[in-house]
């Protein structure tokens, strides 16, 4: 059993370019959820989603952020026209059905440069 | 190959009862814990530990991190039932990736 698995584990983007941040969940998990770490905080909650449908976004930024999740392969957040205050950790986390038992992956780290 | 371990995964108290768990960690490239309470969609901050000895209070939590023996605890005194949660280890391992250990599991009972 993999875990959750995230990848890139670093990208390094420049101003203005796109960022795809890609999230396996753990075999027989079908919830994801992706979270923003900035410096010195928290986990912040972006967004829930559940194979081909978005459950909960009120955590995603209205534009340039999107979210998938679908049938087959990884759940994908998307980044467009990134700029240098999206620099962070993004970390996906899966579980079996909600609330019950989260497994994080180890996060990709973000740098815009 | 880099992990954190919790003990114990789970824990039932009452309410007033004091609990301590544990977190132990290998890691490369150490550079802080993090203790995270999770309820429901979202884990809350509790506490980033850098340097060992010093403790981190807020409330009835405290935290506290030995770098030489590789471990944190988490204290919670007079727990509520406001407190039942899975309480949440992770380590910043320095540059490369973070590694959260698979949590505690807290209830509490009135």
């Amino acid at each position: 059993n993999a875990g959750v698995m995230q990848n890139p584990r670093h990208l390094v983007r420049r101003r203005g370019q796109e960022a795809r941040l890609r999230c396996s969940p753990m075999k027989g998990h079908s919830h994801v959820y992706w979270y923003r770490q900035l410096p010195e905080e928290g986990l912040k909650f972006m967004v829930y989603l559940q194979k081909e449908n978005i459950i909960d976004e009120s955590g995603m930024p209205k534009e340039r952020f999107s979210a998938e999740f679908p049938k087959e392969g990884p759940s994908i957040l998307r980044i467009q026209q990134v700029v240098r205050g999206d620099s962070a950790a993004y970390f996906c986390a899966s579980s079996p059905e909600t609330g019950t038992g989260y497994t994080f992956g180890s996060g990709t780290r973000l740098t815009v440069v | 190959e880099d992990k954190v371990v919790q003990s114990p995964l789970s824990l039932v108290v009452h309410e007033g009862d004091t609990v301590t768990l544990n977190c132990s960690y290998e890691v490369t490239n150490f550079r802080s814990l993090l203790w995270y309470k999770q309820e429901k969609k979202a884990p809350t901050f509790l506490f980033m530990l850098t340097s060992s000895g010093i403790e981190k209070k807020s409330g009835r939590l405290s935290s506290i991190l030995d770098k030489k023996e590789l471990f944190s605890i988490l204290n919670i005194t007079a727990t509520q039932t406001g407190d039942s949660a899975i309480y949440l280890c992770a380590v910043d391992n320095y540059g490369q990736n973070f590694v959260f250990g698979p949590g505690t599991r807290l209830s509490v009972l009135p």
